[in-house]
């Protein structure tokens, strides 16, 4: 097994650009999430899904959408890209909702200038 | 919002020494995981805990979630350079989203 693949892994946009970081499994798990990591902030939830067609927000989804067309991929989109969202995004996945380990991908490091 | 307090921030310890994080909430807790995040990284299942009062070892980490189950710490007995990276602490909030304190980062001197 993959795992939990990203890609890219490094980006730089233009303020004003949009684009799609990628994600995908093959553990067959109905839960996966997105977050950002930034210095000093931990890692912040941005948007999640249950299942297949099911997304939801997290703590910080302006600026972010999302879809979950099926079970393996869970793309992120950013809109119109702004030197705010400079900073390095992880996917992760698990089997379910609720009390089970996460799966993190490699992350991709995206640069807004 | 489910916020959980984690510190310290940073650790800088000397290599042998003891280092511990400590995760607190406001609220009583259904479970806490704890990562691990190597340099460069990406975060990494460690354990978690489920009982009030539980304690887990893995090797010379330990892990303990308190009787009231709003708090948690992570004990490294004589930490070693491969010990370095930051570790989080990560719980369920009541609408199913898993939220992550804030880390503390450990470097190890040799």
């Amino acid at each position: 097994n993959a795992g939990v693949t990203q890609t890219p892994k490094f980006q730089v946009l233009k303020t004003g650009q949009s684009m799609t970081l990628q994600c995908a499994q093959d553990m067959n798990h109905e839960y996966m999430s997105w977050y950002r990591q930034d210095p000093g902030m931990g890692l912040r939830l941005i948007h999640y899904s249950v299942g297949a067609g099911i997304t939801d927000q997290g703590e910080v989804p302006n600026g972010y959408n999302v879809s979950r067309s099926t079970t393996e991929d869970f793309p992120l989109r950013l809109l119109s890209a702004a030197p705010s969202q400079t900073s390095v995004y992880f996917c992760a996945s698990s089997y379910s909702q609720g009390s089970y380990e996460q799966y993190f991908g490699p992350g991709t490091r995206l640069t807004v200038t | 919002g489910q916020q959980v307090m984690q510190i310290p921030q940073y650790q800088h310890v000397q290599e042998g020494e003891d280092f511990t994080t400590y995760c607190n909430s406001s609220t009583t807790l259904s479970n806490i995981q704890w990562y691990k995040q190597r340099p460069g990284g990406h975060p990494v299942f460690l354990i978690q805990l489920v009982k009030s009062g539980e304690v887990k070892k893995q090797k010379r980490l330990t892990f303990q979630f308190g009787e009231a189950k709003k708090n948690s710490s992570l004990h490294i007995t004589a930490t070693q350079t491969t010990d370095v990276g930051t570790y989080f602490c990560a719980v369920y909030n009541q609408g199913g989203k898993l939220i992550f304190g804030q880390g503390t980062e450990l470097s190890v001197k040799p």
